[in-house]
C-alpha cells in the first residue's frame, strides 16, 4: 500500500464512450502524474501537475483531457478512444522541493482495454 | 533508440545468486530512478540517485554521472525479488524510462 489508490483497477470500454480514470493520494503531496504502460513498451509520463497546475503535456492525444481539481484528486477523462490506447494506466505522486529531486509514490494502475 | 537502455532485457538467477543490473543513458540528468515492478502492475519506488551509491537491505544502487551509467545490485537473491526492474532519469520537467529487466530468481 503506498498511499496512492486509483479507480477502477479494471475498465473495458468502447470507441464510441466516455469514461474517467480517478486517483487519490494520502501523502500530502504537492505534484501528482499520469503515466501510460503498453505491452512491451517503456513506460511513458502522459502529464504532470505540481501544485495543481498543469506542467507539462507531452504531446498526448486530445482525446485524453487531465483534470487535478485539488492536490489530492486527479483525474483522467478518456474519449473516443483507440483500440491502440489499450495500455496500463499508472497514478504517481511525489512532494516537489524547490532545487530537489523527488521520489515518486505509484498507485497500482488501472488495467483498460479499448474494444 | 531509447534515451535509456538497460541490461540484459531477461535475467534468471538461482536463489543466493548477486544480481547486476545496468542501466546507460545519452542525456544529462538531475536524477535516475530505480523502480520495482511486480506482477499485476503496482510499481515501488527503489532508489532515487543523482550521484554516488546509494544502499538499502540487499539493495545497492550506483551511479556514474560522467560515464552517464548506474548499476542495480541485489546480494543474496531471493525468489520474491522476482519481478521487472526499471531504470528511469529524469531531465529537464521530462522522464524517460528504460524497458525493463525482467528478473526471475529460481528456488
Amino acid at each position: 500500500e503506498t498511499g496512492v489508490t486509483q479507480t477502477p483497477r479494471h475498465l473495458v470500454m468502447g470507441m464510441t464512450n466516455k469514461k474517467s480514470l480517478k486517483c487519490e493520494q494520502h501523502l500530502g503531496h504537492n505534484a501528482m502524474y499520469w503515466y501510460k504502460q503498453s505491452a512491451k513498451k517503456p513506460l511513458e509520463l502522459m502529464f504532470v501537475y505540481s501544485l495543481e497546475e498543469r506542467v507539462e503535456n507531452n504531446s498526448v492525444p486530445s482525446r485524453f483531457s487531465p483534470e487535478c481539481p485539488n492536490s489530492s484528486h486527479l483525474f483522467l477523462h478518456l474519449h473516443t478512444l483507440q483500440p491502440e490506447d489499450s495500455a496500463l494506466y499508472l497514478c504517481a505522486s511525489s512532494q516537489v522541493l524547490t532545487g530537489g529531486a523527488d521520489t515518486q509514490y505509484f498507485g497500482p494502475g488501472t488495467r483498460l482495454t479499448v474494444l | 533508440k531509447n534515451e535509456v537502455e538497460q541490461s540484459p532485457q531477461n535475467l534468471t538467477a538461482q536463489e543466493g545468486e548477486f544480481i547486476t543490473i545496468n542501466c546507460s543513458y545519452s542525456v544529462g540528468i538531475s536524477a535516475l530512478h530505480w523502480l520495482q515492478q511486480h506482477p499485476g502492475g503496482g510499481i515501488v519506488s527503489l532508489f532515487m540517485l543523482s550521484s554516488g551509491k546509494k544502499k538499502h537491505g540487499r539493495l545497492i544502487a550506483t551511479i556514474n554521472i560522467q560515464e552517464k551509467h548506474s548499476s542495480l545490485h541485489i546480494t543474496a537473491s531471493h525468489p520474491r525479488d522476482s519481478a521487472v526492474y526499471i531504470c528511469a532519469v529524469r531531465f529537464g520537467n521530462d522522464m524517460r524510462f528504460g524497458a525493463g529487466t525482467r528478473l526471475t530468481v529460481k528456488p
